[in-house]
């Protein structure tokens, strides 16, 4: 079974701060995906980074980063100089051969950014 | 680039409807997800298919069919709907073997009176 926990409902952060979401992951899959998503209040779901499971490298994109400690099954997202737009939910999901390729979510966090 | 249709994105339906909701995956995605996601919840996995046969199959009551068409496009149907279905039903495709992308469709809103 897999499992993914963040662990903070929700956070505050001023405009042009970074900020770390987290997330811990628990899988007897030996290859596997970790996925962030954004979802604002409008409700749609939007892809931001992907990590695969034996990549050497942390994944980025643009302002997004992923922070994968494999050993200690984290992969945290931060977001470098947030902007008010940065408001919104934020999703981990893991995916691998035990779960059937379906994504199992975290409940995730509230991110507000501030100005 | 196309991304996930899903239509319609709003409907409602009263107790004991059905209703039917349409997902079109993005071009050469070999696999569709349907989740259910309730107020202030988490996305929950309903059921996916891989190449137009049913894969694998989550939370999905047993008023709820789905399937994937030879266009790849798919359905959900929901039959007897309940107050408790009313939630954001979202559809996602990817390649399933490969794909370090799961894009998901806007949603479905479905509120049930």
């Amino acid at each position: 079974a897999q499992k993914i926990t963040q662990t903070q409902p929700g956070m505050f952060v001023q405009e042009k701060e970074a900020v770390t979401l987290d997330c811990t992951y628990d899988t007897s899959d030996q290859s596997y995906g970790l996925f962030w998503y954004k979802q604002p209040s409008s409700g749609e779901m939007i892809f931001l980074i992907y990590q695969g499971s034996y990549d050497e490298q942390n994944a980025t994109e643009g302002r997004y980063s992923l922070n994968f400690q494999k050993a200690r099954k984290s992969a945290n997202l931060v977001i470098s100089a947030s902007q008010l737009g940065d408001s919104a939910m934020y999703f981990c999901a893991m995916r691998g051969s035990n779960s059937g390729y379906a994504l199992n979510f975290g409940k995730g966090t509230s991110l507000l950014v501030t100005p | 680039a196309a991304g996930v249709i899903q239509s319609p994105r709003h409907l409602i339906k009263e107790k004991r409807e059905t209703a039917t909701l349409k997902c079109y995956p993005i071009p050469r995605h070999d696999t569709v997800y349907w989740y259910q996601q309730g107020p202030g919840q988490d996305p929950q996995f309903l059921i996916s298919f891989y190449e137009k046969m049913q894969s694998d199959k989550g939370s999905i009551p047993d008023r709820f069919s789905a399937q994937q068409f030879s266009d790849y496009h798919s359905e959900l149907n929901m039959s007897s709907l309940e107050l408790g279905d009313s939630a954001l039903y979202f559809c996602a495709s990817t390649v399933k073997f490969s794909g370090n992308t799961i894009y998901f469709g806007e949603g479905s809103w479905l509120t049930v009176v």
